[in-house]
Parts: C-alpha cells; structure tokens; sequence
C-alpha cells in the first residue's frame, strides 16, 4: 500500500529556536497534503491544507506565520515550526492523500517537545 | 464546525469478546476511514468505505458505510491483546478537498 514517510519522529529543541518537520509520499504523488496536531489522548485537529505550488490553507486560530507549511514538489510538503514555545509541544502527523485510490495514508508522526 | 460522534469513548473486553464502535454525523460524507493508533504512532489505516451500505471486511475487523451516509460502525470479532489501541473514525465530506474530520477516538484495553 501507499507509504508515508515523516521525518523526524522525535525532536526536542530549546524555546526560540525553528523546528522543521518533512513529510514525504514514497510511491505516489500527492497534490495535497494535510497537517493535523494531535494533543495527549485528543483527537486529530487538522491546521492546514498543504497545496503542491501554492499557498496553504489554514483552519481557523492556526497562525501561519508560526507554522510555515511548503509544499514544494508532488511528494514532498515541510511543516516549520517557528519560534517554538513549550506550548508549541505536541504530536504533529501529515497525511497525503492518494487520488488513484481516494484514501489518505499517514506519516508515522513527530513528537515535538519545546524546552 | 462539522463534528463526528464517535462512541464509545473506551472499552474494557475480554480477550476473544467481540467489539463495536460508531460514528454518526450530521452530515453526509463521500468515505469513511477507520484507523488504529498505536502509542507514540501516526495512525494506520485499517479499513476505507466509499458506497453508502458498503460493508467491508479486513481480517476480524468488519466496517459499515451507513445507508444515509451520516454513520460508519466497526467491528472487531475475537478480540485479541494487540487490538489494544485507539481506534479513530473519519470521514471526508461531500464537496470538500479531502481532508478528514476525525472522531475523538474509542481506546479498546483488552484483558487476556
């Protein structure tokens, strides 16, 4: 089936500083990706709709200038996670879906704690 | 925003006890997805349903597209220690890009 590739799993990083996580399909284009945060035993929250060569779309009371999403080729979109703050600590998952099929696979997920 | 209902919350079975979970809507979706979630893991898929009345098999897992389109259940026969996990509903809306809105989850603990 459909893989999808989430890089890093696991990143600690001081306050302050930018974190950059990948998300890439291996074995299909994705003309969309998506980027959900998910808190301690919460559901999914989508933050954005990652487009291949334009801007994201971003759900209400995500700040985009925070969480800078790149969608750059056909398997590759980047969540940038800017000046992060230990609120900012979270489970970040991407999905990217695969139209031959209409399913959406997901990314293995990255941990993402702010010190 | 739309919501999905997902019921119940949690689960304490028997191992070899069967397993239902739903989701209900107000609003009509074009798929239903069902994913696992294991602890410190994205989630993975486990069973994808397009036709309202679709019923699908994988395994012991067994999921309905309901017939108004507003509902999806999913069943787990024999249930077995590594079922263990947080069983996540989502759907895609008719109309919409293909994002997900995804249920809050049933988290299944199984006794062996």
């Amino acid at each position: 089936g459909a893989v999808v590739s989430q890089h890093p799993s696991r990143v600690i990083c001081k306050s302050g500083t930018s974190v950059k996580i990948e998300c890439r399909s291996l074995d299909f284009q994705a003309t969309t990706m998506f980027w959900y945060r998910q808190f301690p035993k919460q559901s999914l929250m989508l933050m954005a709709t990652s487009n291949e060569g334009s801007k994201a779309t971003y759900e209400q009371g995500v700040e985009k200038d925070k969480f800078l999403i790149n969608h750059a080729s056909l398997t590759l979109s980047t969540l940038t996670v800017t000046s992060a703050h230990p609120e900012d600590s979270s489970f970040y998952i991407c999905s990217a879906r695969d139209e031959s099929y209409e399913k959406a696979f997901f990314g293995q997920g990255t941990r993402l704690t702010v010190v | 925003g739309q919501q999905l209902n997902q019921s119940p919350q949690s689960m304490f079975i028997q191992e070899g006890e069967d397993v239902s979970m739903n989701c209900t809507s107000s609003s009509i979706f074009n798929t239903w997805l069902w994913y696992k979630q294991d602890p410190g893991e994205g989630p993975v898929l486990l069973i994808a349903l397009y036709k309202a009345g679709e019923l699908t098999s994988n395994g012991r897992l067994t999921a309905q597209f309901g017939i108004t389109r507003k509902d999806s259940f999913l069943n787990i026969s024999a249930s077995i220690p590594s079922d263990v996990g947080i069983y996540f509903c989502a759907g895609q809306l008719r109309g919409s890009q293909g994002n997900l809105i995804f249920g809050k989850g049933t988290k299944l603990s199984v006794k062996p």
